[in-house]
């Protein structure tokens, strides 16, 4: 099915371990992004990709790792999980730039729990 | 002060009432203003998208933007169960490289 979809929907994990989020979309939208999602904050953008093998940092990005190989595919990675980063992770994608001037297609979310 | 603020809510509103949402701002330069709307356990899907000031109106929705006070609103007309959902603010500048601001969004219920 055409979409964007994130994995796994839900993950419980230990601090100090490192976690992968996968995002894929089939739209082949150049612009990828990654939000996170706490309650009193909001979405904040972590880190966005304006098309393979570019990337840039959010209003969030420390903590976090992301890569770009494959247009489609946007994986976020926390390479030493800690409890602040407990969040539900939303992927999204745009054909036409960073939000404003086009759509933002979102994933479903990936629920973290780091404990 | 925030860039966006957004009334925190939750709000609670009879079937058919109309609903009021609102956002103020700080950055003179946004111009491209749009409401998502989350259902629970869903990721955010826009709503309403409107450039500059003005209003548009689509169905039981409309989305007015105040560019002098810095202010936006989403109204919902006949409110419905349906429309039970996490409502988010977004605004940015022009350009393809700017970035999205979000308001913290304001959770709506509809009672039957």
């Amino acid at each position: 099915d055409a979409g964007i979809t994130q994995s796994p929907r839900y993950k419980i994990t230990e601090t100090g371990r490192q976690v992968t989020l996968m995002c894929h979309q089939t739209w082949s939208h150049s612009y990828m992004f990654w939000y996170r999602q706490d309650l009193g904050h909001g979405l904040r953008l972590i880190y966005y990709s304006a098309a393979a093998d570019i990337t840039d940092k959010g209003e969030v990005p420390d903590g976090y790792v992301v890569s770009r190989s494959k247009t489609e595919n946007f994986p976020l990675t926390l390479e030493s999980a800690t409890r602040s980063q407990t969040s539900v992770y939303f992927c999204a994608s745009s054909a036409k730039g960073l939000g404003g001037s086009g759509e933002l297609f979102f994933g479903e979310g990936s629920r973290l729990t780091v404990l | 002060q925030k860039e966006v603020e957004q009334d925190p809510g939750p709000l609670s509103v009879p079937e058919g009432a109309i609903v009021s949402l609102n956002c103020t701002y700080s950055n003179s330069a946004f111009q491209y203003f749009m409401w998502y709307r989350q259902y629970s356990r869903k990721g955010p899907e826009l709503l309403m998208y409107t450039y500059s000031s003005g209003n548009k109106e689509d169905g039981r929705f409309t989305a007015q933007v105040d560019k002098s006070s810095k202010y936006i609103s989403l109204f919902i007309r006949d409110s419905q169960p349906s429309d039970s959902a996490t409502y988010l603010c977004a605004m940015s500048v022009t350009g393809a490289n700017s970035k999205l601001t979000f308001g913290k969004g304001i959770t709506l219920s509809v009672r039957p």
